[in-house]
């Protein structure tokens, strides 16, 4: 069964400090996807990457966030200045194409705990 | 903005009885997924609906897309201990170009005793 695998599972950071989340999306899959949880709401989407840029990406998603697929396996979300507020896990995700036909899956990772203090 | 709303938000069951999820929406999504979610783990597919009207069965449970793609329900049959997990619908959202742009419900958490 492919996987999307996530790294850190979990990182504490203090409040200004940079972080960069790292995933391993499944190798076929040419798109590309972070969300996140706050404990206790819903999963909330943020960007979606295709083709070396973003396609799509939601209010969260400001200045202080960038994605970045550095090489041919990583897909990596940065926080440049983390609040407290960004205190969620995030989920990677995957999937081979982007049209919503029957077959076609999105598969997440484990997501990572980022804990701001 | 789309918006799902999920119902119920709990429910507590005995092994054996059938129970009903339901997501619903003003708005028309271009597919509706069912997802189920381990405590500190990502959302794993259950099964994607895209057609209005249309139904797909895995197993006890039983998915169905609305007619005019506004909801969609989670049946299960002789529910079993195995079944307790989080349930998340996520639905695309119609003339979108990104599929994974999913809104998603708040969940249902489901419990069933043995």
């Amino acid at each position: 069964e492919p996987e999307v695998t996530q790294t850190p599972s979990h990182q504490v950071t203090q409040m200004g400090q940079e972080v960069i989340l790292r995933c391993v999306p499944i190798s076929n899959h040419l798109y590309f996807y972070w969300y996140r949880q706050i404990l206790g709401q819903k999963v909330e989407f943020l960007v979606s990457f295709y083709n070396n840029e973003i396609s799509e990406k939601s209010e969260i998603f400001d200045d202080q966030f960038s994605v970045e697929r550095p090489d041919g396996s990583n897909f990596t979300l940065k926080i440049r200045s983390t609040k407290l507020e960004d205190s969620a896990m995030y989920f990677c995700a995957s999937s081979e194409r982007a049209k919503a036909v029957s077959g076609n899956t999105i598969y997440f990772g484990e997501g990572s705990w980022l804990t701001v203090v | 903005t789309q918006l799902l709303e999920q119902s119920p938000q709990f429910l507590s069951i005995q092994e054996g009885e059938n129970l009903t999820v339901y997501c619903n929406s003003s708005s028309v999504f271009s597919s509706l997924q069912w997802y189920r979610q381990e405590p500190g783990e990502g959302p794993v597919l259950l099964v994607t609906v895209v057609t209005g009207g249309e139904v797909k069965k895995l197993k006890r449970l039983t998915f169905q897309f609305g007619d005019a793609r506004k909801d969609s329900s989670l049946h299960i049959t002789a529910a079993q201990p195995g079944d307790t997990g989080l349930y998340l619908c996520a639905g695309a959202e119609a003339g979108g170009t990104s599929y994974g742009k999913l809104t998603f419900g708040q969940g249902t958490i489901l419990t069933v005793h043995p």
